[in-house]
């Protein structure tokens, strides 16, 4: 079966860092876009940004809220995605949550979600 | 940034209804456009791609359409298990945008 895992939400302070975690199971992650997309309370969806796949440079693109302050990696060895967020702030807080695409493969765009890890920040 | 205008923000309708939602985009995307639907507390799933087609499995009630600017998710026969919050996302031009979303009820 196919899954995203999102893990490594929790409470951190304003200003501090964070390392969330998308793992893939059920097929090759490195064959996939890895998109990081979040949800503040109550409120709409937000792209965050995404890191392409090694095959197409695997290269990042950013959100301007988050450009400078997160980082997007992955580790296909692990069929792992990463999001370091540093200088956390209040408006970061929500469900981030990981989903996929692959590059002209439109059946596979954002065809899975993962169950989302929650990120308070709050002092 | 390509603003998505989602209207309408919520809609009230009966079973059986037909239910239509619309989003606008600043410029134009192409197709390049997924509906979105997230029943409470729960994650979202993919309904439409490409603007109009069909994700495997999704009940054939629901459709969408348009390219360009202009996009339609029409649910042709409202069921109380379509209550839920309907986005349309744009993967066109960075950033990439939502719609505010769609609440639906019955």
């Amino acid at each position: 079966e196919v899954q995203l895992v999102e893990s490594g939400g929790g409470l951190v302070q304003p200003g501090r860092s964070l390392r969330l975690s998308c793992t893939g199971s059920g097929f090759t992650l490195g064959d996939f876009v890895v998109i990081w997309f979040r949800q503040a309370p109550g409120k709409g969806l937000e792209w965050v940004g995404h890191i392409r796949n090694r095959a197409i440079g695997e290269t990042t693109e950013y959100a301007t809220s988050v450009k400078g302050r997160f980082t997007i990696s992955r580790d296909d060895s692990k069929s792992i995605a990463y999001l370091e967020m540093n200088s956390l702030k209040a408006e970061d807080t929500g469900v981030y949550y990981c989903s996929r695409s692959r590059r002209a493969v439109p059946i596979y765009f954002f065809d899975k979600w993962g169950q989302g890890t929650l990120v308070t920040v709050a002092s | 940034d390509v603003q998505m205008t989602q209207s309408p923000s919520a809609v009230s309708a009966s079973v059986g209804d037909r239910v239509t939602i619309t989003c606008r985009a600043s410029q134009g995307i192409s197709y390049n456009l997924v509906w979105l639907q997230q029943k409470p507390g729960t994650v979202p799933k993919r309904l439409i791609y490409e603007a109009s087609t069909l994700q495997d499995g999704v009940p054939s009630r629901f459709s969408g359409s348009g390219s360009g600017t202009e996009f339609t998710l029409t649910i042709s026969s409202l069921q109380p298990e379509d209550l839920a919050t309907y986005s349309c996302l744009q993967y066109y031009i960075y950033p990439w945008t939502f719609g505010q979303g769609t609440k639906v009820e019955i």
